[in-house]
Parts: C-alpha cells; structure tokens; sequence
C-alpha cells in the first residue's frame, strides 16, 4: 500500500506569511495528488487536484506542485479563514485506491 | 445546488448492522462514481468504499472487506452503504463523496452521518 506522509504535522504564522505544507508518498504517484481543506465540524473542501490544478472557485492563493512522489501545497498569504486543517490525497483508479496524508493543522500566531 | 444529503446513522451496539443513505441532487448521479469516506473522531479521512456509475465496480478497503456492501439507485439519485458486523473501530463520521472525474479527487461532501458502535 501507498503510505502517504506530511509535514509539518502542525504549523502556527501570521496572516499575510507564506505557508508551505509538503507532502511525501512511499512510491511513485505520478501527478495524481490532491489537496483538500477541513475546518472543524465541517466536510473536507477540495481545493488542489492532479498536484496543480485549482479547484473552481478556489482563491488562487492556493497552490500546489510536485510530481513522483514529493508534492508541495503553499497559501501565498495566510488569511484568517484559512484556519483548517489540510490533507493531502493520492489516488489510483481502478482498482480505486484513495490514500490520505495525516493531515497539517494550520493557525494564525 | 449540487448537493448530497447523508442519513441513517446512529448508536448501535458492537455485531449488529447499519444502513446508510446519501441523496443526490444538482448533478446527473448516473454519470459518476461514488464513494463513502470516513473520519474517526478526532482522527483524519479514510477511504471505505466506492461504486462505479454503473454499479459494475465495487470496491472496499480491507478493514471492511466482506462486512460493508455499498450500492446506488440511479433512478432514485441515491448512494447506500450496508454496514453489518460493526466494530467499535467503526465508529465515525461517514461521509458520502462524489468524484471529480477523471481525476481521483473528491469535490462534493455531504455533510456527514455518525455512526457509533459502542454497548
């Protein structure tokens, strides 16, 4: 199975800072990787797919880069609303096997 | 809207069953897969189970593998997940989950269903 890590595991900045979370898989995923947000009490948000791609809607503070098995995830200016948590998710499609990291809880200082 | 709207969670004790729903509306259900992805209490996201548009495919991650059945009626825009034997290790928040096809990724969330298995 597909072992999915993230660092750092939590991280505290200030609004308007650049935040970089990355992301690493045990074998090599191509650019199938996708990053979602959680903010407590609510459903995962998709905001990256495919490693780069932003999702509709989605502020283009957001980003996301990689390929292989090292994938960066990067909030440009850190807002108030961006308190969440943030999950990385590899995927391989039929047999559809869907891997989450552990997840990067993100706050303000 | 699109939208996806879970029910049928609840307490139930460690052996018995559960049944699960999710109603789809705002996109045409009968052109994508769907899955069901669960968050233990406190814990992160994992993936259960995952149903072609068609119902041809059908796939479980191990921990539920012979236990869960997940199933669709197009008709009624509807997703299900049969869940009998529970464990406590079960116990979370179910969420039903479309896919951004062709991609692997998730882009509609309902808002989730608890399932707690516990006597």
């Amino acid at each position: 199975d597909i072992q999915m890590t993230q660092s750092p595991s939590s991280l505290s900045a200030s609004v308007g800072d650049r935040v970089t979370i990355t992301c690493q898989a045990s074998q090599d995923i191509s650019n199938y990787l996708n990053w979602y947000q959680q903010k407590p009490g609510k459903a995962p948000k998709l905001l990256i797919y495919d490693a780069s791609n932003l999702e509709t809607g989605v502020p283009s503070r957001f980003s996301g880069s990689g390929s292989g098995t090292n994938f960066t995830f990067s909030i440009s200016s850190l807002q108030p609303e961006d308190i969440a948590t943030y999950y990385c998710q590899q995927y391989h499609n039929l047999p559809w096997l869907f891997t989450f990291g552990p997840g990067t809880k993100v706050d303000i200082k | 809207e699109v939208q996806l709207v879970e029910s049928g969670g609840g307490l139930v004790q460690p052996g018995r069953s559960l049944r699960l729903s999710c109603a789809a509306s705002g996109f045409t259900f009968d052109e994508y897969a769907m899955h069901w992805v669960r968050q233990a209490p406190g814990k992160g996201l994992q993936w259960v189970s995952g149903i072609s548009w068609n119902s041809g495919i059908t796939e479980y991650t191990d921990s539920v593998k012979g236990r869960f059945t997940i199933s669709r009626d197009n008709a009624k825009k509807s997703l299900f997940l049969q869940m009998n034997s529970l464990r406590a290790d079960d116990t979370a928040l179910y969420y039903c989950a479309k896919i951004l096809s062709p991609s692997g990724a998730f882009d509609v969330w309902g808002q989730g269903t608890m399932v707690t298995v516990s006597s």
